[in-house]
Parts: C-alpha cells; sequence; structure tokens
C-alpha cells in the first residue's frame, strides 16, 4: 500500500517567490496536517486540515496557507519567500482528527 | 502551549546494550505521545505510540513508559543493532480545538557502534 506521498521531493527559490507544494495521504485517511522541519530541530506544526476544513494551526505567519481537497490531498503555499523558510516540509496524514500521524518523505526547501 | 524537553541530544551506545532517551512534557491535557525515528532525508516514522490511559507499553525490542504525574514518558530500546541508528524524536499531544498538533522534542542522535 502507498504511503504518503509529497512533491516535489527538493525545490530551489528566491527571495520574493511564492511555492506550492503538494500532499497525497494514505488510502482512507481523511486528515492531513503539514510541519515545517529546520535543519537539527523537530517539526513544528503548521495546519491541520480534516474533511477540507482547517482544523488547526501554528504560530506560522499568514504568508502560509493551506487547502485540503475533496480527494484529501493537500496544498500548502508560501508567499513571499524568506531565507528562514528554508526547510523539509513534512505531511502527515491521518484517520480522523485524533488518530496516528503518519509522515512522507517531505520537501525540502530552499530559499536563496 | 505545549513544551516538549528531550534528553539526551546524542546518545552512543555500543551493540547489544540498551538505549533510553526521556522526555517531559508540560501540558497535564496532552493525552497521547508518539515515537518517531527518522533517517538521514527521510521522514519520521512511527516506531511506538501510547496513549495517557495505559502505564507502558511494548512492542518486540522498544518499549514505552509513561508517568502522568510526573508528566514524563521514556523510550527503551533493547538489544541495539546497527540500524537502529538515527535520529529519534518524541512528541506530545492532545485535541484541542486546535486540532491534534503534535509538539515534539528536540531529538536524540542514536548512534550503534560496532
Amino acid at each position: 500500500d502507498a504511503g504518503v506521498t509529497q512533491s516535489p521531493t527538493h525545490l530551489i527559490k528566491t527571495r520574493g517567490q511564492h511555492v506550492t507544494l503538494r500532499c497525497s495521504p494514505i488510502s482512507g485517511h481523511k486528515s492531513v496536517s503539514w510541519y515545517q522541519q529546520v535543519l537539527g530541530q523537530g517539526p513544528q506544526f503548521i495546519f491541520q486540515y480534516y474533511e477540507k476544513e482547517e482544523r488547526g494551526r501554528g504560530n506560522f505567519p499568514d504568508r502560509f496557507s493551506a487547502r485540503q481537497f475533496p480527494n484529501y490531498s493537500s496544498e500548502l503555499n508560501v508567499n513571499a519567500l524568506l531565507l528562514g523558510d528554508s526547510a523539509l516540509y513534512l505531511c502527515a496524514s491521518s484517520l480522523g482528527v485524533s488518530q496516528t500521524q503518519y509522515f512522507g518523505p517531505g520537501t525540502r526547501l530552499l530559499v536563496l | 502551549g505545549e513544551n516538549v524537553e528531550q534528553h539526551p541530544s546524542t546518545l552512543s551506545v555500543q551493540e547489544g546494550d540498551s538505549a533510553v532517551i526521556k522526555c517531559t512534557y508540560s501540558d497535564s491535557a496532552s493525552n497521547y505521545f508518539p515515537w518517531y525515528k527518522q533517517e538521514l532525508g527521510k521522514g519520521p516514522q512511527l516506531i511506538i505510540d501510547i496513549r495517557s490511559n495505559v502505564g507502558e507499553k511494548k512492542d518486540q525490542r522498544i518499549a514505552v513508559t509513561l508517568n502522568k504525574t510526573a508528566k514524563h514518558f521514556s523510550l527503551h530500546i533493547t538489544e541495539t543493532q546497527p540500524e537502529d541508528s538515527a535520529v529519534y524524536f518524541c512528541a506530545a499531544s492532545g485535541v484541542t480545538g486546535g486540532g491534534n498538533k503534535l509538539t515534539f522534542g528536540t531529538g536524540t542522535q542514536l548512534k550503534v557502534e560496532l
């Protein structure tokens, strides 16, 4: 069975640009969460979506936004990229809001 | 909000020895405590989890203990093998109006030496 998939695997952008990251959850999972992992640190929560509705938001600026589609896949958008946005962006899927979260391989974003 | 502290930051053991990683959390409302293993260049992989109504859980060489009173939980790996070498993260969460946010510790780099 396929696990959580994310695309692209790597991405290089320049400051001020916009980026869209994509995630497909495990089949049957209806909740997707996004995390940012800076090198050497643990992942930090950005958003959680369930049934296309935002269920939680972490302490990130409004430049970060997300949405979930009817097929439960999700996009994370980041506007006006800063050097500090360079990180591994992880998507996690779960059956529901309170169930175990399974992570994808991540998208490594480098902002120059 | 929740704060999770994890120790040690690095741990080196000989193959076959046991390894213990400890975490403390601050929010008494947290009720779910997963442990993830992250290998270089990969996403975190769930290895074991425990909910607050259970004090201990074991899966082969891996066990987790939870002390709700002390707000403390630990990962125990017995008979360590070289393939156990990775970064391990503890996390805590509780479903609130803000969703099921996992708050992670800072990670422990485990190295199993031959």
